[in-house]
């Protein structure tokens, strides 16, 4: 079965610094999605990017926020300057089409530390 | 953003009980509407999509009423290995918006 893949698995960063999380959504899927995930925590939405452009974005998803899709298979997400509270569990999921019911897949997750 | 909003338990259930969940959603616009299970510190895996007409899969079965806004499932002969937490989320592809996730706890 085609799956979302996400790289790396594991990030330790320092406040203050750049980090940059990538994804790799399924082949023939055309809605691109970054979701959160804090310890204990509900999945919470960030952003979703449809036809090249952010389609909608949660209040999370501020100015320290982007994200880029640069070769047409991955889908990254940077955040510019990491703050502690930026610690949790990223997953990027991906959607084929917007019918009602389509299933959005999620991928493994990017377990970001802000140290 | 709307709101879904879901009891967190735990619900600790003995194996072989059946066991049912509700969420409730405040955005009537959602048009579509999902049970994902989710295990430790692990990605949501879809578990069944949630239908007005309900939705049967072996021993699960979800059900929508959106006259009421809310979804629930169902869990019959439940295992050891169905604990974990279930989220439910609706949405449309603007993205979903989950619940906090109910905590199912099955003892032998």
């Amino acid at each position: 079965e085609p799956e979302v893949t996400q790289t790396p698995s594991h990030q330790v960063t320092q406040m203050g610094q750049e980090v940059i999380l990538r994804c790799v959504p399924i082949s023939n899927h055309l809605y691109f999605y970054w979701y959160r995930q804090i310890l204990g925590q509900k999945v919470e939405f960030l952003v979703s990017f449809y036809n090249n452009e952010i389609s909608e974005k949660s209040e999370i998803f501020d100015d320290q926020f982007s994200v880029e899709r640069p070769d047409g298979s991955n889908f990254t997400l940077k955040i510019r300057s990491t703050k502690l509270e930026d610690s949790a569990m990223y997953f990027c999921a991906s959607l084929k089409d917007s019918r009602v019911n389509e299933k959005l897949f999620f991928g493994s997750g990017t377990q970001l530390s802000v140290l | 953003r709307k709101e879904v909003e879901q009891d967190p338990g735990p619900f600790n259930v003995p194996e072989g009980a059946t066991v049912a969940f509700n969420c409730t959603y405040s955005n009537s616009a959602s048009q579509s509407f999902f049970w994902y299970r989710q295990d430790c510190r692990k990605e949501p895996k879809l578990l069944m999509s949630v239908y007005s007409s309900g939705n049967e899969d072996g021993r699960f079965t979800a059900q929508l009423n959106r006259a009421s806004q809310y979804i629930s499932l169902l869990i019959r002969d439940s295992k050891l290995s169905d604990s974990a937490t279930f989220d439910c989320g609706g949405g449309g592809a603007d993205g979903l918006t989950f619940g906090k996730g109910t905590h199912l706890i099955i003892q032998p």
